[in-house]
């Protein structure tokens, strides 16, 4: 039973490129969470989707940052024209229910993007 | 937004100390979750709080919901060197974003052998 799956582990951007994050939920999970941690920090909330919809993008910056959770396909984060200040852990979670139920959510391994 | 005061910061003990960490928030939450994350990883769930004043016990972890509501602790007992990691306290929201974790900036556990 694979859990959160998240790739790439790290990348590697120069500044103004385009970062591409992916995570795959957990069999049976429909419900994504993106969270960003920074050095030495606690994780914050990005934005919560369900299949083919955003719920809440409210720690998602306005600018340069998307999200989608197709109908197939994992969940996409998408960080154009990235700078420095992007340089960071983005970790993927997944739940079967908002809030994650009983057992909370399930976090996968994250993606740590380094903007050079 | 809301905020979670973690401390301390980071501990240094010994393999077989007993550890103690705590969360103080202005906020109510309805829920308390301690996660411990590893260098390189994600965090990952150690045990999970409902109800104001509960005590929850998983292994050598125990962790208390406070009866306010606006803090909890978690306590480590006779310390191993695998404890090693970062922890973390989340709260919950009730109402309508119930679903957004706000989380601690942790505590840095060191276990010296």
């Amino acid at each position: 039973n694979a859990g959160v799956m998240q790739n790439p582990r790290h990348l590697v951007r120069r500044r103004g490129q385009e970062a591409r994050l992916r995570c795959s939920p957990m069999k049976g999970h429909s419900h994504v969470y993106w969270y960003r941690q920074l050095p030495e920090e606690g994780l914050k909330f990005m934005v919560y989707l369900q299949k083919e919809n955003i719920i809440d993008e409210s720690g998602m910056p306005k600018e340069r940052f998307s999200a989608e959770f197709p109908k197939e396909g994992p969940s996409i984060l998408r960080i154009q024209q990235v700078v420095r200040g992007d340089s960071a852990a983005y970790f993927c979670a997944s739940s079967p229910a908002p809030g994650g139920g009983s057992d909370g959510y399930t976090f996968g391994s994250g993606t740590r993007l380094t903007v050079v | 937004g809301q905020q979670l005061n973690q401390s301390p910061q980071s501990m240094f003990i010994q393999e077989g100390e007993d550890v103690s960490m705590n969360c103080t928030s202005s906020s109510i939450f309805n829920t308390w979750l301690w996660y411990k994350q590893d260098p390189g990883e994600g965090p990952v769930l150690l045990i999970a709080l409902y109800k104001a004043g509960e005590l929850t016990s998983n292994g050598r972890l125990t962790a208390q919901f406070g009866i306010t509501r606006k803090d909890s602790f978690l306590n480590i007992s006779a310390s191993i060197p695998s404890d090693v990691g970062i922890y973390f306290c989340a709260g919950l929201n009730s109402g309508g974003s119930n679903y957004k974790l706000t989380f601690g900036k942790g505590t840095l556990l060191t276990v010296n052998p």
